[in-house]
This record gives structure tokens, sequence and C-alpha cells, in this order.
């Protein structure tokens, strides 16, 4: 089963800040978010193994707990850059890289 | 620079014809995957592949074949195109899982195939 992003648009102002959720059904052992400018390739964001560790990118920062099936990626002081669609992956155990994939969330940053 | 190039930008078929996506990485990579985009309902993985000839199907394989006869090089292949086949097709890639490290996935810039 796909995880569920929550929400699925979200428009902020520069400087505002965003969390966006990603909860599954199943088990999990890492969740990926990856990011996708309107007519470009996912990007790849980053990567949280099981542990509940938190990684950082730039001012984008996720957060992953086991314990709930559930990961937040926290975009902090949005800028006009970060506007895209964002996707969640997650993997079970012994999955071999294979990702199931969130519906996604569409995040527009306005001036 | 790492790089996944897919054959077309944009193709446009009849139904019922058979339709071929080639996708080729340049970066070793044991691990690549097919999926279809479409609005709402994110990315759909269609199939897979560890290693040269080894393919495994994801949660849509249903109309879709795959080759994979050189590392590099992941094709697939709609049989009979249909038109609820219309979509945005993105190819990946990734290395194999190294010790408890799940890979990153390198994606490609995608073909919009219309079936008409």
């Amino acid at each position: 089963q796909q995880p569920v992003q929550s929400p699925q648009a979200v428009i902020l102002r520069e400087g505002e800040d965003a969390v966006i959720n990603c909860s599954s059904s199943k088990a999990l052992y890492s969740v990926h978010w990856y990011r996708q400018k309107h007519g470009e390739a996912p990007v790849f964001l980053m990567i949280l193994l099981k542990g509940g560790e938190q990684k950082g990118h730039d001012k984008i920062s996720a957060s992953f707990n086991e314990k709930k099936q559930q990961s937040s990626l926290y975009l902090t002081a949005s800028q006009l850059s970060y506007s895209g669609t964002y996707f969640c992956g997650t993997t079970g155990y012994n999955q071999g890289g294979k990702l199931i994939f969130g519906q996604g969330t569409e995040l527009s940053v306005k001036p | 620079d790492v790089k996944v190039t897919q054959s077309s930008r944009y193709l446009v078929k009849r139904t019922g014809e058979k339709v071929f996506l080639e996708c080729v990485q340049d970066m070793d990579h044991e691990n690549m995957f097919w999926y279809r985009q479409d609005p709402g309902l994110g990315l759909r993985l269609i199939y897979f592949s560890y290693d040269v000839k080894m393919k495994e199907k994801g949660d849509i394989p249903e109309g879709y074949s795959v080759s994979r006869e050189k590392k590099e090089r992941f094709s697939l292949i709609l049989e009979s195109a249909s038109t609820n086949q219309t979509s945005m097709y993105l190819c990946a890639s990734s290395l194999l899982r190294l010790a408890d490290t799940y890979n990153e996935q390198f994606f490609g810039p995608g073909t919009r195939l219309t079936v008409l």
C-alpha cells in the first residue's frame, strides 16, 4: 500500500514554515524524500533509517518515528526555490531498494 | 555528473501499437526502475531489475513488460498500447543496497506518452 502524505497541497509566503507528513500502514525500514520541480525529474533530498534519526539538508530537515510508522519533512523559512511536489518513498525490510512512493504534496511558495 | 537518460521526452502512439521506452544510466548501478506518474497518484512502480536479465513486478505490471540485456539499459515495453496507458513514465537507477543503507534513486527526465 502507498504511504499517505498530508497535506495534499500547501501555499506559503516566503519565509514561512511548513510540515509535510508521510504515514504508512506497514512497518518501515527507511523513508526517502524527493522533490520534483515542474517539468523536471524528482531529485533526492534525504534518507532516514529506522531509529528516529533526524537529517537535514539546508533548511529542510526530516524525522522518522518508526513506532508510528511516520516521517515528517520540515521546511523552515521557505524560499521560492522550495516550490515543487514533495514525495516520500518508503521501504520495508529486505525490499532490495524498492521504494513505494506516496501520492505527493504540492508546495507553492509565493513572494 | 551522474546521468539517467530516456529515449524520448514526448511520444504519441496509436491504440494497439507496440511501444518501447528506453532508459540508459551511466553510473554502473545494479538497480533500475520504471514508474508511471499520474496526477494525484504519485509515482507507481511498474517493474524493477536488480541485475542483468533479472526483473521483478512492481505494483502495476499489467500491460507492461521489461527487458534488461545490458547493465546500463532497461527497456519498458507496452505490448499493445491502450489509452489508459497515457501517462508520464520515469526511469530511475540506484546502487544495490550496501550494508544497512538504502541508496538514493536517480531519475531520468521522463517520457510523456500519449496513446490515441
